[in-house]
């Protein structure tokens, strides 16, 4: 599965839009663009995923480049409760796995 | 639905001994995942199994951890014997894996510390 890099930590002030962006240049043809969450001492949470298109949920938009070498997941209106690590995760449709790396620590302030 | 259930929540037992984390997956998912996570090492998969088969275990550390799926309901992560550097907080996933979606649910995690 191809590689992530994400920003360590972000900061993000209640109420506006949160960017997370996630670089994965060596992405494949076939592999889907996964965030998951994880809030404090909880388990991983999945938030949305795409391939090539945009994608929105009620949670959050998923903006992929047409290159798709790198994407970005968008918390329309931030809250406190949104603060979190979010990970950016690449996986083939051939695999059930899902490797997690050291994610995007949002520090969400009032 | 309950969510994945793991038990116990928390475990602290000393060196030497036997532990025993259970996991009861979502009703009618056919995927389960184990999953380790330490400061130093992150989330690591450990495991995971589909319609009850262990799939890929090659994130398993070494051969004092073992895992079984008995039936669709069930799976167990046992460590003889434990060690300190086995303290981490390990999850339990499940998933009803489709062509383009892989989501899985997580459960709220065992904490073991060992002595």
């Amino acid at each position: 599965d191809a590689k992530t890099t994400q920003p360590t930590s972000m900061d993000c002030a209640e109420g506006r839009a949160a960017n997370l962006p996630c670089n994965h240049s060596t992405i494949s043809g076939n592999e889907y663009v996964y965030w998951y969450r994880q809030i404090h001492s909880q388990g991983p949470q999945y938030i949305i995923h795409g391939l090539k298109n945009n994608e929105t949920n009620e949670m959050a938009s998923l903006i992929i480049t047409e290159d798709r070498k790198s994407s970005t997941l968008i918390l329309p209106h931030a809250t406190l409760r949104d603060t979190a690590v979010y990970y950016c995760i690449v996986s083939g449709d051939n695999t059930d796995k899902l490797i997690f790396g050291t994610g995007t620590r949002l520090q969400v302030f009032p | 639905d309950a969510g994945v259930i793991q038990s116990p929540r928390h475990e602290v037992t000393e060196m030497g001994q036997e532990v025993t984390l259970r996991c009861k997956p979502i009703s009618g998912h056919n995927s389960l995942f184990w999953y380790r996570q330490t400061m130093m090492r992150g989330l690591e998969l450990l495991i995971y199994f589909n319609n009850n088969v262990p799939i890929d275990d090659s994130g398993m550390p070494e051969d004092r951890f073992s895992a079984k799926m008995p039936n669709a309901s069930f799976s167990t992560l046992k460590i003889q014997p434990s060690e300190p550097r086995d303290s981490a907080v390990y999850f339990c996933a499940s998933s009803y894996r489709t062509s383009g979606h892989n989501e899985q649910f997580f459960g709220p995690g065992t904490r073991l510390t060992v002595l």
